[in-house]
């Protein structure tokens, strides 16, 4: 039973269109995060919500939209794709906000061409 | 947000210790130690982490300077899945992990 699942697990896309990954937990866990991991493989946070509020979000272009229907699942929109989104991004969670042990999931790798 | 200093890569033999070191000269009162890895392909695990003493896990030790200011991960016998990104991270209780380059341990069997 996987504890943290993406959607789609891999995504290729045309610059311009607009695209969604999904995210969702079954750890209970109170706050979930999105991270972008680019090509030089730096892992940087981008947004965490916390009971489905939000309480980090990093200097993100606003075609990038986080929604979180409730604690269990954040998903990440992104319009308007461009080359520079190609990466992977990975959402994980963690009991509380900031709190040690966050779990990742195994990534979405989005291809923008 | 805390600096860290790891090396860009190690080596190891399996079934060997190996101890993976971290430098973080400035870190602050508050910041724990905390280290994640990254296997091929993988988002990152969670590994273990510290405020000021030593820790031991099921997958690994943690040892801490007393000064705080360096601190190593100790893999007991290392294993061939245990060929990953290390990082070593400094965060306060709430606030956000911000991951460094970590080092790549390749384990030669």
């Amino acid at each position: 039973d996987t504890a943290v699942s993406q959607t789609p697990k891999y995504l290729v896309t045309q610059m311009g269109n607009d695209k969604s990954i999904k995210c969702e937990q079954n750890l209970g866990h109170d706050t979930m995060y999105w991270y972008k991991q680019d090509s030089k493989k730096f892992l940087k946070i981008m947004f965490s919500y916390n009971n489905k509020e939000l309480i980090i979000n990093e200097t993100v272009p606003n075609r990038f939209s986080p929604k979180s229907p409730d604690k269990a699942h954040l998903n990440l929109h992104i319009n308007s794709l461009e080359l520079g989104d190609s990466a992977v991004y990975f959402c994980a969670s963690s009991r509380s906000h900031g709190l040690p042990g966050y779990t990742f999931g195994s990534g979405t790798r989005l291809t923008v061409v | 947000d805390a600096k860290t200093t790891q090396p860009n890569s190690m080596e190891s033999n399996e079934e060997e210790p190996v101890h993976l070191p971290c430098n973080h000269s400035t870190i602050s009162g508050t910041d724990y130690i905390h280290w994640y890895r990254q296997l091929p392909s993988q988002g990152p695990e969670y590994v273990i982490h510290g405020l000021t003493s030593n820790v031991n896990n099921r997958m690994a030790s943690l040892a801490i300077a007393e000064d705080r200011k360096s601190s190593t991960l100790i893999l007991h016998r290392a294993t061939l899945r245990d060929a990953a990104v290390y990082y070593c991270i400094l965060g306060e209780y709430g606030n956000k992990l911000v991951f460094g380059a970590g080092t790549i341990l390749r384990v030669k069997s």
